[in-house]
């Protein structure tokens, strides 16, 4: 779980701006992702990748963009286009052949 | 895509008890079901997993059995102690992108 790293934990967003989530793994991971996490609520997908320079939206893609340039970083910018951004981010990874996919620490995010 | 419904959505039990949550899943195709427990404020960890040629697995106190004809798996707590209380998620995944599905959670209270 140490191996995956994100910042900020606390993040305060204003309305109308784009704010970067930074994602950074050690692992040698293959795969990452993005879930966001309501208050009360389960995990959604928003974006994954299973390589270098290639992603694939999840379920909960509008209004964020990702990317892939190295194997080990997978920021996610949350756009104004998400009307609701709110929320806790969770960044995770798997080996690619592996059997466990851990988290990073999170981040909270709030638009003032 | 996977659909994955969890119950109950709160749990309460005293201490020494046992506790099972349930979960059922939509796709066929999906062969890796983790379950995470998740503190408040903190990031989900994994405490079991099951794949889908295993019916039973277990570790001291927590088990999980999977019936993959009906589609539904469960965890069971035995002799729950006040440190299991938290929010418990399940999941499930196809397994060739790891990309997982969660459930909405089940805020396991232990009384002492």
């Amino acid at each position: 779980d140490g191996g995956i790293t994100q910042s900020p934990k606390y993040l305060f967003r204003k309305e109308g701006q784009n704010v970067t989530l930074s994602c950074e793994q050690n692992l040698n991971h293959d795969a990452m992702y993005w879930y966001r996490q309501d208050p009360g609520q389960g995990l959604r997908l928003i974006y994954y990748s299973q390589i270098v320079n290639d992603f694939q939206k999840g379920d909960i893609a509008e209004g964020y963009s990702v990317s892939r340039e190295k194997k080990e970083s997978f920021p996610l910018t949350v756009t104004s286009a998400q009307k609701n951004p709110t929320a806790f981010y969770l960044c995770a990874s798997v080996q690619t052949g592996g059997n466990t996919i851990y988290f990073g620490e999170g981040s909270w995010l709030t638009v003032v | 895509g996977e659909n994955v419904e969890q119950h109950p959505s709160t749990l309460s039990v005293q201490e020494g008890d046992s506790a099972v949550i349930k979960c059922t899943y939509s796709d066929s195709a999906s062969n890796y079901f983790p379950w995470y427990k998740q503190e408040l404020g903190k990031r989900p960890q994994l405490i079991i997993d099951i794949r889908s040629n295993v019916g039973e697995k277990k570790d001291q106190r927590i088990a999980v059995t999977l019936n993959k004809t009906a589609k539904h798996f469960s965890l069971h707590i035995t002799e729950t102690q006040p440190e299991d209380s938290a929010v418990y998620f399940c999941a499930a995944s196809p397994g060739s992108n790891y990309k997982l599905t969660f459930g909405k959670g089940t805020l396991l209270t232990v009384n002492p």
